[in-house]
């Protein structure tokens, strides 16, 4: 499978605070990534699909001015949290498809705390 | 009603036990089963990936499918300590975007 890395593996910030978060493939040109959040004991919700080249398309709920997402290449996708909050604290985690296989490999997370 | 229901457990079997996990779900379009398992503090991992009724085998991981009745299983022989885990049913019509369930927290005790 693929393989997926992400930079941070966590991140403490202050709140008012942006963080970037780099999702990179390592072995795989992946037109399609996905964004995930994950609170504690709680499954994945998908926050965004970002498709290179374009602007990504935002699950219904995610703000898009506080979550940007950029795709700038076929190997690199960052997710940007604007503004940070306590709420915003969570596990983030983004996904590549293989074609339209649907299958997703996932990068290891970032887990954001904000203070 | 969502879309995929998944038991959340928590499961606990001891060592050697043959671990049945499910999902349910609603929309026939789904085509695309995969089940992932995910370490705490971790990305998930995919396991299993299949796209027709029936049984798919990897190792001591079984995969099944019953569109029918539209009803997924993962079966683990020979559970093992290092099986403990969250496992992730995730389903996917063609447009490339799965929904997953909520997740079975599995222990395995030695």
């Amino acid at each position: 499978g693929a393989v997926v890395s992400q930079h941070p593996s966590w991140v403490i910030c202050k709140s008012g605070t942006s963080v970037k978060i780099e999702c990179r493939s390592l072995d795989f040109q992946a037109t399609t990534m996905f964004w995930y959040r994950q609170f504690p004991k709680q499954s994945l919700m998908l926050m965004a699909t970002s498709n290179e080249g374009s602007k990504a398309t935002y699950e219904q709920g995610v703000e898009k001015d506080k979550f940007l997402i950029n795709h700038a290449s076929l190997t690199l996708s960052t997710l940007t949290v604007t503004s940070a909050h306590p709420e915003d604290s969570s596990f983030y985690i983004c996904s590549e498809a293989l074609g339209r296989s649907n299958e997703q490999f996932f990068g290891p997370g970032t887990r954001l705390t904000v203070l | 009603q969502k879309e995929v229901e998944q038991d959340p457990g928590p499961l606990s079997v001891p060592e050697g036990a043959i671990v049945s996990l499910n999902c349910t779900y609603s929309n026939s379009a789904f085509q695309y089963f995969m089940w992932y398992r995910q370490y705490s503090r971790k990305g998930p991992e995919l396991l299993m990936y299949t796209y027709s009724s029936g049984n798919k085998e990897d190792g001591r991981f079984t995969a099944q499918v019953d569109k029918s009745s539209k009803y997924i299983s993962l079966f683990i022989r020979d559970s093992q300590p290092s099986d403990s885990a969250t496992y992730l049913c995730a389903i996917a019509t063609n447009a490339g975007k799965s929904t997953f369930g909520d997740g079975t927290t599995l222990t395995v005790k030695p």
